[in-house]
């Protein structure tokens, strides 16, 4: 059964740093393309970074990321990072990973449970 | 960078109707889009792929359809469980605003 157990959530005032994990089991991990989506309270879906699966991975983010967040995976662990840094007030929210699914343009198939990320002084 | 946009943002309905959501993109993205329901506090949940694609285990009472820059998500028969947030997503990256389908 596929398995996506986020970690890494909290409490960090503005400026700070903070790295997200995503524990992945069930699967073959290092075969899936994997994205972070954010939630602000009461927004809607944000998408925040891609990476591709394979040996040497690809990444794409959002305009808004703009350097300060970069995600990682390292399969022999079966993880994925977002290492988040340089944070604002407006990066409040729930950060959710995603399986994108191996059917090439299929989506995420299956989703971590979301951690929440909170940015206040 | 390509933008979604999705409507309405509210749609109220009765068990039982058939209901459209739209979803724009501001240029062609062939047939790459997908629909995902959400439920307050849960994840989002894959409903369909490559805009007409369902995935295994939705009820076929949810359809989608279009290419280029229009798609549309199709409920018939709505059910109680249905009442939710749908979103629409370009090929793995950008979102649309999100249509909360409502009861009436």
């Amino acid at each position: 059964e596929v398995h996506l157990v986020q970690s890494g959530g909290g409490l960090v005032q503005p400026g700070g740093s903070l790295r997200l994990s995503c524990a992945a089991s069930g699967f073959t991990f290092s075969s899936h393309a994997m994205n972070w989506v954010r939630q602000a309270p009461g927004k809607g879906l944000e998408w925040v970074s891609y990476i591709s699966g394979g040996a040497r991975s690809t990444i794409y983010d959002a305009d808004f990321v703009k350097g300060r967040f970069t995600i990682s995976r390292d399969n022999a662990k079966n993880s994925l990072y977002l290492q988040m840094n340089s944070l604002r007030v407006e990066d409040t929210a729930v950060y959710y990973c995603a399986r994108i699914s191996t059917i090439f343009g299929a989506g995420g198939d299956y989703w971590g449970q979301g951690t929440l990320v909170t940015v206040s002084s | 960078d390509i933008q979604m946009t999705q409507s309405p943002a509210t749609l109220s309905a009765s068990v039982g109707d058939r209901v459209t959501i739209t979803c724009r993109a501001s240029q062609s993205i062939s047939t790459w889009l997908a629909w995902y329901q959400q439920k307050p506090g849960k994840a989002p949940k894959l409903l369909i792929y490559k805009a007409s694609t369902l995935e295994i285990g939705v009820p076929s009472r949810f359809s989608g359809s279009g290419s280029g820059t229009e798609f549309t998500l199709t409920i018939s028969n709505l059910q109680p469980d249905d009442f939710a947030t749908y979103y629409c997503q370009q090929y793995n990256s950008y979102f649309g605003q999100g249509t909360r389908l409502e009861i009436k």
